[in-house]
């Protein structure tokens, strides 16, 4: 069974504080990570897909990075609209559904 | 449309009666998946629609819960005879095969 597990469960930063969010995860056959990134009240909103060990991908102050056990969620300078619940999902094997961690709450104070 | 379009965004019952929620995917997306997230807890997967394909129903909690998806577009998940441990926020999302999948917004379901 596909398992995920998000770490920490919250964070706070202050505004500019660089950090990382990471997501361990076992999967018979990886097709593919996702995160996500989810504000109270809303669906969450799709940031990434990784799919080989290595690769990496960028958006603004967010890079997410992947090896064969975790991947990682990192933030660079913060603002305070980076707050939110970060999910991370797998996709593994013949099994098309995506298996969710339990998120990290970020909180970048001003 | 532009994004997946989930009906109503908010919905109360009163315990044992019957609830519908709508799930209209994004144009075009073949794959179609129900989630239910409950007050602090993660995304549970409940069940998974792929074009013409059997549905992968082992999610889904109970028997009173159902899904079908109309003419491979708008998805209805059906819960019987609520109980209060459905209250929880439902979460449609759409996908090409194998690729991102794209959520709604959600319906909140109370069940009072």
């Amino acid at each position: 069974e596909d398992q995920v597990t998000q770490s920490p469960e919250a964070l706070r930063l202050q505004e500019g504080e660089s950090s990382s969010l990471n997501c361990s995860y076992t999967v018979s056959g990886l097709r593919g990570l996702f995160w996500y990134r989810q504000d109270p009240g809303k669906g969450p909103e799709f940031l990434f897909t990784l799919y080989s060990a290595g690769e990496e991908k960028e958006k603004e102050r967010l890079k997410a990075t992947l090896t064969k056990k975790e991947s990682f969620l990192h933030i660079t300078a913060p603002k305070p609209e980076d707050s939110a619940t970060y999910l991370c999902a797998v996709q593994g094997g013949s099994n098309y559904k995506l298996t969710f961690g339990k998120g990290t709450l970020l909180t970048v104070n001003p | 449309g532009a994004g997946v379009s989930q009906s109503p965004s908010n919905k109360v019952t009163e315990k044992g009666k019957d609830v519908e929620l709508r799930c209209d995917p994004i144009s075009g997306h073949t794959a179609l998946y129900w989630y239910r997230q409950s007050l602090g807890q993660g995304l549970e997967f409940l069940i998974y629609f792929q074009g013409n394909s059997a549905p992968d129903k082992s999610g889904l909690p109970s028997d009173r819960f159902s899904a079908e998806r109309t003419g491979g577009s708008v998805s209805t998940l059906t819960i019987q005879r609520t109980q209060q441990e459905d209250s929880a926020v439902y979460l449609c999302a759409s996908s090409l095969p194998s690729l991102d999948a794209f959520f709604g917004q959600g319906t909140r379901l109370t069940v009072v």
